[in-house]
Parts: C-alpha cells; structure tokens; sequence
C-alpha cells in the first residue's frame, strides 16, 4: 500500500487564502519531502523536513511533522494563481534511500 | 547552478520499438534513481544505482534495464515498448547513500514518452 496519503485528494481556494495540505505515512522515516508538479511539467522540490525537525519555513511554506501520528502539513500563506499544481508528499525510509510517494493533492487557485 | 539533464525531452515510438533515456546527475552526485509516472498518477520508483552498482530496484518491467556509467550518467533502456509504457520518466539524483541519511533527490525535468 502507499506509504504516503494526502488530504484532500483536490482543494480549490481564492487567491490570497491559505492552503493547508496533508500528509500521512505508516512506517518510520529519515525525512519527508514536498514536491509541486505543475501540469504536464516536472517535479520541482519545495522543502525537506527531517525527522528530527518538528516546523520548517521556506518563504510563504511552512511544512510541519509529526512523527507520533505520522504527518505532516504543508501549509501555503497568500496563495496566489502560479501556485496551482498538485503537491505531493515523499518519505524517505531508515533503511533505503528512494523516496515512497502518495497520490498528490491537487491545488487551484481562483483568481 | 546546475540541474539534473534528462534527455531527449519529448519522444515518441511506435509499440515494439526501443528507446533509451539519458539522465545527467548534479556534478558530483553519485546515485541516480528512475521514477515512472503514468497519467494522472503519483510517480512509481523503478530503480537506482550508486557508483555504478544498482542498489535498489522497484516496479521495473524485464522489459527494462538501466544502467550509470563511470561519469555517473545513467540510461534507461526500453524495449518492446507498450502503450501502458506512455508516461513521464524521472531522473533525481542524490550525493551518497551512507552517512548523510538525509539526502534530498534532486528531479531533472523528464522525459515524456509517447508510445503510439
């Protein structure tokens, strides 16, 4: 089964809102990754979180995790329309290094 | 700075042929991984090498072999190309596998491949 599942599977906000998306995982990791893909286009890294990190900031992100309920939020202050794309969540596991990906939210911004 | 390079970009074969997918990591970064993603699907691990040697391997068809080579650029071999096999195919690279378990992947941009 997916190691990581997001909620919500799609979520549509006004510009200027924030958008909260989340992420769950079933077995210990070293870290958590967040990723965009725009449509049809590649994926491009957004942030990592370690396991040992609780909250992380990058500009309008701010990722947390926790490890006893195994999750994690995305958060995005400000939406603004280029922000549109699908999020995914990846866990990098203790033992191997590839990543395990959930199935994305899918994020729209309405102008 | 410099990205992961995946070439060709776009490519489009006919069922049964061939193709091969380049991937130039990072300068320096010693471990490449192959993602397949499928339309409207969450990207699949296929498989990774680290200093030429494969180290993992995920959902790869017997259709597939993949190989780095010693400046650590991989390829990606397909062979009687199915339509299932459309999809977009990801290269990432990594610096290490040991010591720093943190390592972030790095994506190229893909490759989209189109089997008609």
């Amino acid at each position: 089964s997916q190691q990581g599942e997001e909620d919500p599977q799609a979520l549509s906000i006004q510009e200027g809102e924030n958008a909260t998306m989340n992420c769950s995982y079933k077995t210990s990791i070293n870290n958590l990754q967040w990723y965009r893909q725009n449509s049809g286009r590649g994926l491009v890294h957004l942030i990592l979180i370690r396991s040992n990190e609780r909250e992380k900031h990058s500009g309008r992100l701010r990722v947390t995790l926790d490890t006893s309920k195994k999750s994690s939020s995305l958060l995005i202050t400000a939406s603004r329309a280029a922000d549109t794309a699908s999020y995914f969540c990846a866990t990098a596991m203790d033992s191997n290094y590839q990543l395990i990906w959930g199935a994305g939210t899918k994020l729209i911004i309405k102008p | 700075a410099a990205g992961v390079i995946q070439s060709p970009r776009h490519l489009i074969k006919e069922k049964r042929e061939t193709a091969t997918l380049k991937c130039y990591p990072i300068p320096r970064h010693d471990t490449v991984y192959w993602y397949q993603q499928g339309p409207g699907q969450d990207p699949q691990f296929l498989i990774s090498f680290y200093e030429k040697m494969q180290s993992d391997k995920g959902s790869i068809p017997d259709r597939f072999s993949a190989q780095q080579f010693s400046d650590y650029h991989s390829e990606l071999n397909m062979s009687s190309l199915e339509l299932g096999d459309s999809a977009l195919y990801f290269c990432a690279s990594t610096l290490g596998l040991a010591v720093d378990s943190y390592n972030e992947q790095f994506f190229g941009p893909g490759t989209r491949l189109t089997v008609l």
